[in-house]
This record gives C-alpha cells, structure tokens and sequence, in this order.
C-alpha cells in the first residue's frame, strides 16, 4: 500500500539554525499537509498546500516556516531559525481531494532543538 | 480552542468485549469526521470516516456513529482484539470549497488498552 515518507526521522539542532524536513506524499495524491505535535499535546494543523500554493496556514505558521514542493515529489517544510519551543513531532501528510478525503500521515521527524 | 474534545484519556477493555470511545464538537461547520489510530512512534493511521449526511459508517470490526443534533460521535470496536491498543484520535473538517484542503481538527486522544 502506498505511503507518506518522511526524513530524517529525527534531527536535532541548535537554536538559531535553520532546518529542512522532508516529506514523500502519496505520488496521486495533490494535497499536502504538514502538523506537529508537542510532547504530550494534541496533533495541530500548520499548514495545507494545493497547486503549488498555500492553501491555509494556523497561526503557528508564522514568517519562520515555509513550504515548498521544488519537484514533483517531494514536499518541504523549512523552519529558518528554530527555536527551543519548535521541538515536536512534524507529520507530514497527503490525501487524494481537499474534501472529504482522509489524510494519509507519514511517521513523522521529531525535531529536537537544544 | 478546543473544537473537538475526548474527554476520556484513557479506556481498558477486556478481549473479545466492545471498545466505544467518544467525541465531542463544537462547531457547527464540521461536516466530515474521522478517526485515527496512533502508535507510539508512528504516524496517525487512518481508520474510519462518516460525512454529515449520514448516522452511522461500518468498515469491518469499526462503526462510526455521528449524533449531529448533540455534537457526539463514537467509535465502536467489536470484538476488541489486543493489536487495537494504541491512541485513537478523532477529526473533524469543514469543507471550505472546492481547489482548497480541509484541515483536521484533532481531539486530544484516548488510549485503549485490550487487555487479555
């Protein structure tokens, strides 16, 4: 069965630098999403991507994070300067319509930020 | 912002006996519902969905039953096997037109445990 793949599966890195997480969507699948969730808390919604736009963002999703498909099969999410309060598992996600369609998650990156 | 609520963190269920988990919504907007399962260290795995317009889903071991007029939807799982512990989490999206994604609303999770 196809799936969300997603590396690396954890990164750690310092406060103040810049990190890259990578996603596979489900290669028919055109909308992408990216959540986190923080030890311990419910999974959030950061932000959806359809036809090479956003789609929406939350308001964690804020100038730091961007999103990015550079070919026809990956699906970034970059965050330009972590701080310690982005550690959490990132999920990144895929589904066939952006209507009554399920998501497909990937098993996610925990990032670590020291 | 507590839009879709599990007020039961956690459910211990014998093998072989009904699991039934809850949610609660909020908003009105909601229209589609889904439920996941999660293990530890991995992604949430979809399960099983219900749109508004219907009152109950089957897919196996798994019912979905919706009460719109009280904002409650249940899982049911019959019989309860012990490969069904894990976190389940509830769902919710409100459709916002077509060419845009619908995000997901989590709940905060239960944790069923079967036990043998």
């Amino acid at each position: 069965e196809p799936e969300v793949t997603q590396t690396p599966s954890h990164q750690v890195t310092q406060m103040g630098q810049e990190v890259i997480l990578r996603c596979v969507p489900i290669s028919n699948h055109l909308y992408f999403y990216w959540y986190r969730q923080i030890l311990g808390q419910k999974v959030e919604f950061l932000v959806s991507f359809y036809n090479n736009e956003i789609s929406e963002k939350s308001e964690i999703f804020d100038d730091q994070f961007s999103v990015e498909r550079p070919d026809g099969s990956n699906f970034t999410l970059k965050i330009r300067s972590t701080k310690l309060e982005d550690s959490a598992m990132y999920f990144c996600a895929s589904s066939v319509t952006g209507v009554h369609s399920p998501l497909h998650f990937g098993n996610g990156t925990r990032l670590t930020v020291t | 912002d507590q839009q879709v609520k599990q007020n039961s963190p956690s459910l211990s269920v014998q093998e072989g006996r009904i699991s039934i988990l809850n949610c609660d919504y909020t908003n009105s907007m909601f229209d589609y519902f889904l439920w996941y399962k999660k293990y530890p260290a991995e992604g949430p795995t979809f399960l099983i969905s219900i749109s508004s317009i219907k009152d109950k889903n089957e897919d196996g071991r798994f019912t979905v039953f919706l009460n719109k007029s009280a904002k409650h939807l249940s899982l049911h799982i019959v019989p309860s096997q012990p490969g069904d512990s894990a976190v389940y989490f509830c769902a919710a999206s409100a459709e916002r037109g077509a060419g845009t994604a619908s995000k997901l609303t989590f709940g905060t999770g239960t944790r069923l445990q079967v036990t043998l």
